[in-house]
């Protein structure tokens, strides 16, 4: 079973764009909801991360917006470069826990 | 810094065969996750160590994986006998112990793709 959905499959944006991809989950006991950005060949790495106390976190210009009412959070690439094409995944995990549950991934490409 | 070292990068095997990963987390990291990463897919997790117990294995297929963690440091993954279907990418994650209110951020390394023929 999933237990965090990922939308939408694939993203094509022109440079300067604004990329968004969204996520929700069903366990509530979900507490820590990171971003993972992986390139081709690679291992994901750590992009920003967020927990249900605050409803948006910026990094320069990755956002994260998380709506713990309707348990759904999403990512927003503000002026996508094309060194941002890559694939996105959200994740969910619980302190506890520290295994994350990996949405099914967005590939997106910038274009020039 | 040193990251997380898996080896080998690639590896083609034919169905009913053995093949093993294995992976070298960054050092002080207690916590070692291993998941599987079908093409297209999120990673899976397979298995969690907690300095050489484990934690987790409720997806791992223990018919045919299995994996240790020896003196709790590095760890190896074993598939016997493959399947088709065991084709993915085998990441492995390191981190430390997971704790309430900290964020424990998950390290991986770049995988091991595996192809079943």
């Amino acid at each position: 079973q999933q237990q965090v959905k990922q939308s939408p499959q694939s993203l094509i944006v022109q440079k300067g764009g604004i990329s968004i991809i969204n996520c929700a989950y069903e366990n509530t006991a979900f507490d820590y909801f990171p971003w993972y950005q992986q390139f081709p060949g690679k291992g994901p790495a750590l992009l920003i991360a967020i927990r249900p106390d605050v409803s948006e976190k910026k990094e320069g210009r990755f956002t994260i917006s998380f709506n713990k009412s309707a348990k759904q959070f999403s990512l927003h690439i503000m002026d996508s470069q094309p060194g941002d094409s890559a694939t996105y995944f959200c994740a969910a995990s619980t302190d506890s826990w520290g295994k994350l549950q990996f949405g099914a991934g967005t590939q997106v490409v910038v274009t020039p | 810094e040193a990251g997380v070292a898996q080896s080998p990068r690639y590896k083609i095997i034919e169905k009913r065969q053995s093949v093993a990963f294995w992976c070298n987390p960054i050092s002080g990291h207690a916590t070692l996750y291993w998941y599987q990463q079908i093409l297209g897919q999120g990673p899976k997790l397979l298995i969690q160590f907690q300095n050489n117990g484990v934690v987790d294995d409720s997806q791992l297929p223990k018919d045919r994986f299995s994996a240790e963690r020896l003196k709790g440091v590095d760890s190896t993954l074993k598939i016997q006998p493959a399947k088709l279907e065991d084709s993915a990418v085998y990441l492995c994650a390191s981190s430390l112990p997971p704790r309430r209110s900290v964020n424990t951020e998950a390290f991986f390394g770049q995988g091991t793709r595996l192809t079943v023929v």
